[in-house]
């Protein structure tokens, strides 16, 4: 059984560019869930996918977007990138929302 | 809104002194309530989890408890190792909000041989 993978494991963007962030479950769970944790700081809830459909946003302006596929695997796109958007972004999935397992996480820089 | 309040590191200790952390919390429901440790350069792993009132969370030496009537679930760990050395975050979760994490701020543990 593998775990909570994510890609890449570090990124580097240029203010106003966009990216995306990959997440794969781990086997047989159908919920994502997407964290922002800013150095420092706690991680903070950006939202959720349950069976490709979003379950929950937290307070994060529409250009913080994802998607869900089939496989329940994940993605996290990041529209016109902004200096504050430098973080670590953790993906964890999870059996029904129930207990959540975390991915290494994905370091983005933006300059 | 629920948040997470944790004592402010960094907490230094020496090898086998007692630990605790400090968590409480505040909620509009009855949430779920996690210790969660990263490793530097790592994300996150449950360390414990406690679902109700007086349940008793623990894993590798650590403790919590839940407390209700104190809106608390202090982590404590009677020796610590060097290993342990990490970032301590507590958290909640509600049902009624699909489970999302509200953590607190993490708390730095530095353990001296």
């Amino acid at each position: 059984e593998t775990g909570v993978t994510q890609s890449p494991t570090h990124l580097i963007k240029t203010r106003g560019q966009q990216v995306t962030l990959r997440c794969s479950s781990q086997s047989g769970h159908n919920t994502v869930s997407w964290y922002q944790q800013a150095l420092g700081q706690g991680p903070q809830f950006i939202f959720q996918y349950y069976r490709e459909e979003e379950n929950g946003r937290g307070n994060f302006p529409p250009r913080f977007s994802g998607l869900q596929f089939p496989n329940y695997s994940s993605e996290l796109n990041v529209n016109a990138l902004e200096l504050d958007d430098s973080a670590l972004y953790l993906c964890a999935s999870s059996l029904d929302s129930m207990e959540q397992y975390f991915g290494p996480g994905t370091r983005l820089t933006v300059t | 809104g629920d948040s997470v309040t944790q004592m402010e590191g960094p907490v230094t200790l020496s090898e086998e002194a007692f630990l605790t952390i400090n968590c409480t919390y505040t909620a509009t429901g009855y949430p779920s309530l996690f210790w969660y440790v990263q490793y530097p350069g790592e994300g996150l792993q449950l360390l414990l989890k406690a679902t109700k009132a007086d349940d008793k969370g623990s894993n590798k030496g650590f403790e919590a408890t839940y407390r209700k009537e104190t809106t608390s679930f202090h982590l404590e760990k009677g020796s610590v190792q060097v290993s342990d050395s990490a970032v301590y975050f507590c958290a909640l979760s509600d049902r009624r909000y699909g489970n999302k994490l509200v953590f607190g701020a993490g708390t730095i543990l530095r353990v001296k041989s």
